[in-house]
């Protein structure tokens, strides 16, 4: 079975601070993505990388950055959370074009 | 940037009942997915599809590319189907997806 791990169900932080959200897959495959879910708006992509150290911005990369130093692994990165960041961020993974693999989630509140 | 427009918004049915979701898109893509979230829980891909139609079970997927349309049906409801049910589509097959905002759907007993 595809396996992708979110490093928290649930996180905690405060206005300021920079918060790194981790994705690991394990079926080697090459794309990677973040998106974010919020009622009313639904799901939106944030970034995605279809190779290491590759990155592409989506609809949504104002506030974030990312970082694939390994296949397997790919990183978000809030630099200066907001409260305007609390929300569910989902990471998903892929081969192309394939169905993509969703993590389980990690449900992010800013105070 | 593509408008993913999904119908109902919310549907309640009986058990047993046959159940339709809609799906428009404004954009020419290459794959529409079929995705599903049950309360709490991940998202789990149902379909991926570019052409024609797929079966899996009960769930049937079609598509349109002409006129730019999906449809998820389910066939012989059961409870265990209430879950929200999400389109969403790729422009290329190798980028993010475009989601729509996602069907309610309770089957009562």
């Amino acid at each position: 079975d595809v396996k992708v791990t979110q490093s928290s169900r649930y996180l905690v932080k405060r206005t300021g601070e920079k918060v790194f959200l981790e994705c690991v897959q394990d079926m080697d495959h090459e794309n990677m993505f973040w998106y974010r879910q919020d009622p009313g708006l639904g799901l939106r992509l944030i970034y995605f990388s279809y190779d290491v150290k590759m990155k592409e911005k989506g609809d949504i990369p104002e506030g974030y950055s990312v970082s694939r130093e390994k296949k397997e692994r790919f990183s978000l990165i809030l630099e200066s959370a907001s409260t305007n960041q609390t929300s569910m961020y989902l990471c998903a993974s892929s081969f192309w074009p394939s169905e993509q693999y969703f993590g389980p989630g990690t449900r992010l509140t800013v105070t | 940037k593509n408008e993913v427009e999904q119908s109902p918004q919310n549907l309640t049915a009986q058990e047993g009942e046959f159940i339709t979701i809609n799906c428009s898109y404004s954009v020419g893509i290459s794959a529409l997915h079929w995705l599903q979230q049950h309360p709490g829980g991940g998202i789990v891909s149902l379909f991926m599809l570019s052409s024609g139609k797929k079966k899996h079970g009960r769930l049937i997927a079609t598509i349109n590319i002409q006129e730019k349309h999906s449809s998820l049906h389910i066939t012989a409801s059961h409870p265990r189907d209430s879950a929200v049910y999400i389109c969403a589509v790729s422009p290329t097959g190798a980028d993010g997806l475009t989601f729509g905002k996602g069907t309610h759907l309770i089957i009562q007993p």
